[in-house]
């Protein structure tokens, strides 16, 4: 399976800034997502980061407030803009292994506190 | 649009019990997938069913999808306290996570 790695593990942001978490990846994958998860909440689907093109969001979620880039395969970051304390949580990179399954596989996460 | 549910929220056992979490879907899903998430860490993928009454093993852990492809569940056998975690159903073209069961093993 991929192994992924993220950066930064954790921050501590004052509100109204802006923070940019990366995800690595060791190998050429086709599918990129992005998830949020709430302590002791169940994780949310941000949206899917396109390579070569403009991410795909879930409802609730804007290009504005969540932009993504996706510049290869094996690299995607998500920016959290102008930060409000509800943008605390868990964020999460996964990637899916193979083009045939949907098996999962994410990374640490980045924990994120908005003062 | 489609949920994907789970229950229970939360269990308490005492090590050595048994324990299963179930997941129910309003829709028919083409695949389920189970992942595991230790306390402070992230989901762990387990395994993935695809076709209507499939059952696999992994040691202690039985998986099973439900014939209509609209349910699933998790038991494990006679827990240990390595299993605590919180216990996730996924499926669906855009992979909806259930809620999750929290379990608790005493030892």
């Amino acid at each position: 399976s991929a192994v992924i790695s993220q950066k930064p593990s954790r921050d501590i942001c004052q509100r109204g800034t802006s923070l940019t978490i990366q995800c690595q990846v060791d190998s050429q994958v086709t599918m990129m997502f992005w998830y949020r998860q709430q302590p002791g909440q169940s994780l949310t689907l941000i949206a899917t980061a396109n390579q070569g093109s403009e991410a795909t969001y879930e409802s609730g979620f804007v290009i504005d407030k969540f932009p993504i880039s996706r510049p290869n395969l094996t690299f995607s970051t998500l920016t959290v803009s102008n930060m409000s304390p509800e943008d605390s949580s868990i964020y999460l990179c996964s990637v899916e292994d193979t083009a045939f399954s949907y098996e999962q596989y994410f990374g640490p996460g980045t924990r994120l506190t908005v003062t | 649009g489609q949920q994907v549910m789970q229950i229970p929220q939360y269990q308490h056992v005492q090590e050595g019990e048994d324990f299963t979490t179930y997941c129910n879907s309003s829709t028919t899903l083409s695949n389920i997938q189970w992942y595991k998430q230790r306390p402070g860490g992230h989901p762990v993928f387990l395994i993935q069913l695809v076709k209507s009454g499939e059952v696999k093993k992994q040691k202690r852990l039985t998986f099973q999808f439900g014939e209509a492809k609209k349910n699933s569940s998790l038991h494990i056998t006679a827990t240990q306290t390595t299993d605590v975690g919180t216990y996730f159903c996924a499926g669906g073209f855009k992979t909806i996570f259930g809620a999750g069961t929290r379990l608790f093993v005493k030892a």
